[in-house]
C-alpha cells in the first residue's frame, strides 16, 4: 500500500517567515495530493490540494508543488501569521484507490507574533 | 454545506465493553471512512465503506469492526474495548466518482479505562 512521510514533525518560525512542509510517497500511481490543516480542538479540513498533472498551485500566501519522478510534494506558506498556528497534514491517494487517502504523520506548525 | 456528525465528542468506557461509534453526513457521498489519530502518529484509516454494505480494512484493522446499512451513516464498532484503543477517532466522507475532497467530522475522544 501507499506509504507517505512527512517532515518536520515541528516547525517553529517567526511571523512573516516563510514555511514549508515536505511529503514524501510511495506510489507511483497515486495522482492526487491534498493539505489538511487543523487547528487544535477542530477537525481537519483541506487547504488545497494538487493533481499529478501539474507541477505548481498557488492560491494566495499558500502554495503546493509536485515533484512526481522524485516523488514528492511540498506546502510552502509565505508571510506566515499567528493564526496559520496548527497541524497540517499531507496525503497521497489515487483513483484506482477510490481516492482513499493515506496521511503523513503530520507538522506542528507554531508562528510566534 | 458538508456536515459530517459524530454521536459523541467524549467517551468512557470499561475495558472488554463493546462500544458503538456512529458517523452520519448529510451529503449523499459514496465513500466513507474511520481514521484513528494518535500524537506523532497522524491519522490512519481503520476501514473504509464505498457503497452501502462494502467495507474494506484500512491499515490498523484489528480489534474493530464496522457497519454500513445506509448510506449516510457509518458505524465504528469495538467488539470488546481494551486500553491501547484509547485514542481520538475521526470519521470522513467524500463524495466519490473522481470527487475528491475528504470531508471530516469533529472527532470522538474514546477513553478505555
Amino acid at each position: 500500500g501507499e506509504n507517505v512521510e512527512q517532515h518536520p514533525s515541528t516547525l517553529s518560525v517567526q511571523e512573516g517567515d516563510s514555511a514549508v512542509i515536505k511529503c514524501t510517497y510511495s506510489d507511483s500511481a497515486s495522482n492526487y495530493f491534498p493539505w489538511y490543516k487543523q487547528e487544535l480542538g477542530k477537525r481537519p479540513q483541506l487547504i488545497i490540494d494538487i493533481r499529478s498533472n501539474v507541477g505548481e498551485k498557488k492560491d494566495q500566501r499558500i502554495a503546493v508543488t509536485l515533484n512526481k519522478t522524485a516523488k514528492h510534494f511540498s506546502l510552502h506558506i509565505t508571510e506566515t501569521q499567528p493564526e496559520d498556528s496548527a497541524v497540517y497534514f499531507c496525503a497521497a491517494s489515487r483513483s484506482g484507490g477510490s481516492y482513499i487517502p493515506t496521511f503523513g504523520r503530520g507538522t506542528s506548525l507554531i508562528v510566534h507574533p | 454545506d458538508v456536515k459530517v456528525t459524530q454521536s459523541s465528542r467524549y467517551l468512557v468506557k470499561r475495558t472488554g465493553e463493546k462500544v458503538f461509534l456512529e458517523c452520519v453526513q448529510d451529503m449523499d457521498h459514496e465513500n466513507m471512512f474511520w481514521y484513528r489519530q494518535d500524537p506523532g502518529l497522524g491519522l490512519r484509516l481503520i476501514y473504509f465503506s464505498y457503497d452501502v454494505k462494502m467495507k474494506e480494512k484500512g491499515d490498523i484493522p484489528e480489534g474493530y469492526s464496522v457497519s454500513r446499512e445506509k448510506k449516510e451513516r457509518f458505524s465504528l464498532i469495538l467488539e470488546s474495548a481494551s486500553t491501547n484503543q484509547t485514542s481520538m477517532y475521526l470519521c470522513a466522507s467524500s463524495p466519490g466518482q473522481g470527487r475528491t475532497e475528504a470531508f471530516f467530522g469533529q472527532g470522538t475522544r474514546l477513553t478505555v479505562v
